[in-house]
């Protein structure tokens, strides 16, 4: 296993465009997340899914995001109309939900860098 | 609202010395705390945790002591190697959810 891996590493583009990221977790891996990282600052929470349903969102995933894990395994996230704003470093993490006491370790991926001029 | 903040954006030490990275935090309900490494370039990498019925947890040159009553936790390494220097991010986890960010120290240890 190559652990998380994120498509594309890069993305520049133009305001107004849309954007697609691809995650693929760690196979036995049941949740996968979503952080967006700013510069000179920590990774926030965006979203995540427990195999294929999302159980949480974020207030700053506006309505022009949107992630899916159609079959419980890679994942997507979408970004439309994008914005100067939106410019960020996309992590995504997986990690293996037991149900079991314990700290949930999450294992990311090296990022999605989008630039939108 | 910052729930887990990192006041010191960095810090320099010398190799063979003590680090100490320094983290606090608002909210009573996490449950585990977690130290991550980031190198650039690459996305951070777990290095350490600790439960918060736990004061303390050692693994190798580091060591993450828990203060629950201050609302405060730190990251030891000793002795501090050039191979350190990093970014390193505190955070916090509420039972079975999402982990919660500090902005980050960036350690420097110089040889």
């Amino acid at each position: 296993d190559t652990g998380v891996s994120q498509d594309p590493r890069h993305k520049i583009t133009k305001r107004g465009q849309n954007v697609t990221f691809r995650c693929d977790p760690i196979s036995e891996h049941n949740r996968l997340y979503w952080y967006r990282q700013t510069l000179g600052q920590g990774p926030e929470f965006l979203t995540y899914f427990q195999n294929e349903a999302q159980l949480e969102k974020s207030r700053l995933l506006s309505d022009r995001f949107s992630a899916e894990r159609p079959k419980g395994s890679f994942s997507t996230l979408e970004i439309q109309r994008t914005e100067q704003g939106d410019s960020a470093m996309y992590l995504c993490a997986s990690s293996l939900e037991t149900g079991l006491s314990g700290a949930n370790v999450l294992t990311f991926g090296a990022g999605s860098r989008l630039t939108v001029l | 609202d910052q729930q887990v903040k990192q006041n010191s954006p960095s810090l320099s030490v010398q190799e063979g010395r003590i680090s100490i990275l320094n983290c606090d935090y608002t909210n009573s309900m996490f449950d585990y705390f977690l130290w991550y490494k980031k190198y650039p370039a690459e996305g951070p990498t777990f290095l350490i945790s600790i439960s918060s019925i736990k004061d303390k947890n050692e693994d190798g040159r580091f060591t993450v002591f828990l203060n629950k009553s201050a609302k405060h936790l730190s990251l030891h390494i000793v002795p501090s190697q050039p191979g350190d220097s990093a970014v390193y991010f505190c955070a916090a986890m509420e039972y079975g959810n999402k982990l919660v960010f500090g902005a980050g120290t960036i350690l420097r240890v110089k040889s």
